[in-house]
């Protein structure tokens, strides 16, 4: 079974630029939610997705934003980006996103911006 | 404001001996917890969880405990090996609402 697929897996863009990261989750998994691991400050939580629709959002500007298909891929969209927003992107998957299951993440994106 | 602390950036074990790591919650809704290992260039894989019913969970060399009143959950690693060495992370969810908090993660050096 193949694992969470993460593209691509670097990307270097200047400020004021947009990027849009995708996320391939484990055949039969539907949820996916999306994290921002920066140097000391561990993974943030930005948002998660189920049969398409948004459950729950972290504590990101509006900059920050995603979206989920019918097939469960999913895509996180960054506008605007700032200096501060360089940071490695993790996708993890699970079957429904309940509180007991084992979330498997993918390898990550390294954004860089300039 | 950091829901889940791990208080110790990074630790050093002897080969053979207990690793035990700690992480400290302020949310008393928190109904499921877990320990995450990530090595370098790659993703965060699961170690092993606990419910907040139970106390302790134990899965081969890793064990579990929590301290609900204290809100305090340490991950005992033994014997400690070389392939340990990663950056763990405790990780804290409210049920219903599918957001995992974690921390900010230990780094755990096994030396040989």
């Amino acid at each position: 079974k193949a694992g969470v697929t993460q593209t691509p897996r670097y990307l270097i863009k200047t400020r004021g630029q947009q990027v849009t990261l995708s996320c391939s989750p484990i055949s039969g998994h539907r949820s996916v939610s999306w994290y921002q691991q920066t140097p000391g400050q561990g993974l943030q939580f930005l948002f998660e997705y189920f049969s398409e629709t948004q459950r729950n959002k972290g504590n990101f500007p509006g900059r920050f934003s995603g979206r989920q298909f019918s097939n469960s891929r999913s895509e996180m969209n960054v506008s605007t980006l700032e200096l501060g927003d360089s940071a490695l992107y993790l996708c993890a998957s699970s079957m429904t996103g309940a509180a007991n299951e084992k979330l498997f993440f993918g390898s990550g994106t390294q954004l860089s911006v300039l | 404001d950091q829901q889940v602390k791990q208080n110790s950036p990074s630790l050093s074990v002897q080969e053979g001996r207990i690793s035990i790591l700690n992480c400290d919650y302020t949310n008393s809704m928190f109904d499921y917890f877990l320990w995450y290992k990530k090595y370098p260039a790659e993703g965060p894989t699961f170690l092993i969880s606990i419910s907040s019913i139970k106390d302790k969970n134990e899965d081969g060399r890793f064990t579990v405990f929590l301290n609900k009143s204290a809100k305090h959950l340490s991950l005992h690693i033994v014997p400690s090996q070389p392939g340990d060495s990663a950056v763990y992370f405790c990780v804290a969810i409210t049920s219903g609402t599918y957001k995992y908090i974690f921390g900010t993660g230990t780094r755990l050096k096994v030396l040989a």
